[in-house]
């Protein structure tokens, strides 16, 4: 079954340092999301992805963070330096669906768990 | 911005029994709601999307029921069995946004 693959599992760093997470969607997704969970909340969603393009990039700290997916296959969520407060769990999601409006199920990969020292 | 809540935070449930927890959301320009199971340490699993008021869906003993009128769903249980703990998120898409809530996280006693 195709699942969407995520890494690292884990990652810990010190403040300051810069981090890198990685996402393989679903073959044949055009949609890629990046979440983040924070203990105690629900996912919440930095940066959305149709095929190469940001569609929606609204709550991405965007003086620390920066996403891409340059070939509107595979993305990477860089956060550069890394701060205490940004220790949670890192998800990517991936769905068929084209474009903003879209009920499509999204398919969620396992996570990156952050912690920043 | 979209409040989404879910009710009860947390709750336990003696292994057998059912149970149920709400997720509340405006209900202007609604479009979806997901209900998402999220096992520890495992991906968050897609349960239903539904779409249209009065929708009610069901899968093996779990099943969900849709009011858009008045912002409203119903996830139920009937009979808990351990592999049911898990944390339960709703996730309105409404004005083009999906919106997790902060989830209700079941834990089934044996």
């Amino acid at each position: 079954e195709a699942e969407v693959a995520q890494s690292p599992r884990y990652k810990i760093t010190e403040k300051s340092q810069a981090v890198a997470f990685w996402c393989d969607p679903i073959s044949g997704h055009a949609t890629l999301y990046w979440y983040r969970q924070i203990l105690g909340q629900g996912p919440e969603l930095l940066v959305q992805f149709q095929d190469e393009s940001v569609v929606d990039d609204s709550q991405l700290p965007k003086d620390r963070f920066s996403a891409e997916r340059l070939k509107g296959v595979d993305s990477t969520l860089k956060i550069q330096p890394a701060e205490l407060g940004d220790s949670a769990m890192y998800l990517c999601a991936s769905s068929l669906g084209s474009g903003r409006r879209s009920y499509n199920e999204q398919f969620f990969g396992p996570g990156t768990r952050l912690t920043v020292l | 911005i979209l409040n989404v809540e879910q009710s009860p935070q947390s709750l336990h449930v003696q292994e057998g029994d059912s149970t149920n927890f709400t997720c509340s959301f405006p209900s202007s320009n609604f479009y979806a709601l997901h209900w998402y199971r999220w096992e520890t340490a495992k991906s968050p699993e897609a349960l239903f999307v539904m779409t249209l008021n009065g929708d009610e869906k069901k899968k093996g003993r779990i099943s969900a029921t849709l009011n858009t009128k008045e912002g409203y769903s119903y996830l139920y249980i009937k009979g808990s069995q351990p592999e049911d703990s898990a944390t339960y998120l709703c996730a309105p898409n409404r004005d083009d946004k999906i919106i997790f809530g902060k989830g209700t996280r079941l834990h089934i006693l044996p």
